[in-house]
C-alpha cells in the first residue's frame, strides 16, 4: 500500500538549535516528494520538492530534504531555527502521476 | 497577485443546514482541489477538477457537492452538514494535476463549525 508516514506529531526545539523533521514512505512505484509549511492560520505553501537528480534538495528559509531511496526517506533538516520557523510542517508524497497523500503533518514549536 | 481566495474564513453552522464554501483563483491555473484537514489525519482530498465542467471524487468525497461552471471558481458545498464535517476546508489549485511533482497551490482555508 501507498502511504506516508510522519511519526513525530510535535518537535519541541530551542532557537538556533537544529531540528530533523522525519517522513518515510511506502511505494512500489517512482515518487516525488515535497515538503509543505503552514504558518498558523495560512494555508500551506511549498518548502522544497524533489523530482530527480540530486537526493539532497534547498528550499526557502534556510531548509533542506535529503531523499533516501534505500530507506524510503525524506527528512527535513534545518541547522539553525528561528521562532518564526514555528509551524506545522507536512510532508506529501505523489506516487507516480496520480496520486499525492499527505502525512499527518508535524508541529515544529521553537522557543527561545 | 490574489492567488487563491476562500470564504467564508469562519462559518458556524447548524446540523442538516445547506453550507457553500467559495473558491476564486485568479491564475488560471486548470486544475482545482478541495481538501479538509483534521487532527490525525492531515489533509485529505474531497474532490476535484481538471477543467471547467469536469469534476471527480478524492478520497473523502461524501456528503460533499461541487460544480464549476467557470475555470476560476470551485464551491462546495455540504448539503446537509453534519458533526463529522467540522473540519479547516483547504481550496487549492496547480496547473497539471496532483501527481507528477506538480506544485499545489493553497488558499488560507475555511474554518467550518457544525454544532
Amino acid at each position: 500500500a501507498q502511504s506516508v508516514t510522519q511519526l513525530d506529531s510535535q518537535v519541541p526545539v530551542f532557537e538556533e538549535a537544529p531540528v530533523e523533521l522525519r517522513c518515510n514512505y511506502s511505494s512500489s512505484v517512482s515518487v516525488y516528494l515535497f515538503w509543505y509549511v503552514q504558518y498558523p492560520n495560512q494555508g500551506l505553501q511549498l518548502l522544497l520538492k524533489y523530482l530527480s537528480g540530486s537526493t539532497l534538495v534547498k528550499g526557502i528559509n534556510g531548509f533542506e530534504a535529503e531523499f533516501n531511496k534505500s530507506q524510503t526517506s525524506f527528512h527535513l533538516r534545518k541547522p539553525s531555527v528561528h521562532i518564526s520557523d514555528t509551524a506545522e510542517y507536512f510532508c506529501a508524497v505523489s506516487f507516480g502521476f496520480q496520486k499525492l497523500v499527505f502525512g499527518t503533518g508535524t508541529r515544529l514549536l521553537v522557543s527561545p | 497577485d490574489a492567488g487563491i481566495t476562500q470564504s467564508p474564513r469562519y462559518k458556524i453552522t447548524e446540523t442538516g443546514r445547506q453550507v457553500t464554501l467559495m473558491c476564486h483563483q485568479t491564475w488560471s491555473h486548470s486544475y482545482m482541489f478541495w481538501y479538509r484537514q483534521d487532527l490525525g489525519h492531515g489533509l485529505r482530498l474531497i474532490y476535484y477538477s481538471a477543467a471547467a465542467d469536469i469534476t471527480d471524487k478524492g478520497e473523502v468525497p461524501d456528503g460533499y457537492v461541487v460544480s464549476r461552471s467557470k475555470t476560476e471558481n470551485f464551491p462546495l458545498t455540504l448539503e446537509s452538514a453534519t458533526r463529522s464535517q467540522t473540519s479547516v476546508y483547504f481550496c487549492a489549485s496547480s496547473e497539471e494535476g496532483q501527481g507528477a511533482g506538480n506544485t499545489i497551490y493553497f488558499g488560507e482555508g475555511s474554518w467550518l463549525t457544525v454544532v
